[in-house]
């Protein structure tokens, strides 16, 4: 199995304040198709994960500029350029290319 | 927007089978992966498995020999079947239409 590593497990961020997450893969993402299949979620507390990011730095329907991810191959990051109080739950990355799909340990963000 | 909710008992015995179903709304089943995926609580989210449409199915290998994912296109809905249960299968399990949309989650705990 792929495994995706995180880090940081845990975030504490002033709001107004930047954030930024790593997520390393064992394998490249990069199909041959040319799209790489990293995924970015946020579960907030008592919620299922939604979708931020798909193919790297695409941001899903209604997801605030604030977020944007970014990489390749086997080293990403999403970044939040200013944290705000609804951004508070556990992040995760997810890879998509290689069976079975597998996710990151999820890293925590709580507010200051 | 497609919708999920997934449906079945909160409450299994060890040696027992879990049987969820996914019942789809705002779109047709017949296109698109329809996927399981679970998350114990207080941990991360492991990959069950995915069906397509025509029946077609993939499984997570760690799950592989006690899983079955099924789909009746006349009602909209796909299912899942966890056979032999023990305590470790205790998990809020999601349905969705990976990686965009997902169900709110169900909790099933096995104890006798």
């Amino acid at each position: 199995d792929i495994v995706m590593t995180q880090t940081p497990l845990s975030l504490s961020v002033t709001p107004g304040q930047p954030a930024s997450i790593s997520c390393k893969s064992s394998q490249s993402l990069l199909h041959s198709d040319g799209k790489t299949y990293l995924y970015w979620y946020l579960q907030r507390p008592g919620q299922s994960p939604q979708l931020l990011i798909y193919e790297v730095s695409s941001r899903f329907s209604g997801v605030p500029d604030r977020f944007s991810g970014s990489g390749s191959g086997t080293d990403f990051t999403l970044k939040i350029s200013r944290v705000e109080a609804e951004d508070v739950g556990v992040y995760y990355c997810m890879q998509g290319i290689h069976l079975p799909n597998t996710f990151g340990q999820g890293t925590k963000l709580e507010i200051k | 927007q497609v919708q999920l909710q997934e449906s079945g008992p909160g409450l299994v015995k060890p040696s027992e089978t879990l049987s969820l179903t996914c019942s789809v709304s705002g779109g047709s089943i017949s296109s698109y992966f329809w996927s399981w995926i679970r998350q114990p609580p207080g941990k991360g989210l492991e990959w069950i498995g995915y069906i397509y449409y025509s029946g077609s199915t993939n499984y997570n290998p760690s799950l592989k020999s006690r899983v079955t994912i099924s789909v009746d296109t006349s009602k909209n809905q796909f299912s899942l079947k966890v056979r032999s249960v023990t305590a470790a299968d205790t998990a809020v399990y999601y349905c969705a239409r990976a990686p965009t949309e997902w169900g709110q989650g169900t909790l099933v705990t096995v104890s006798s």
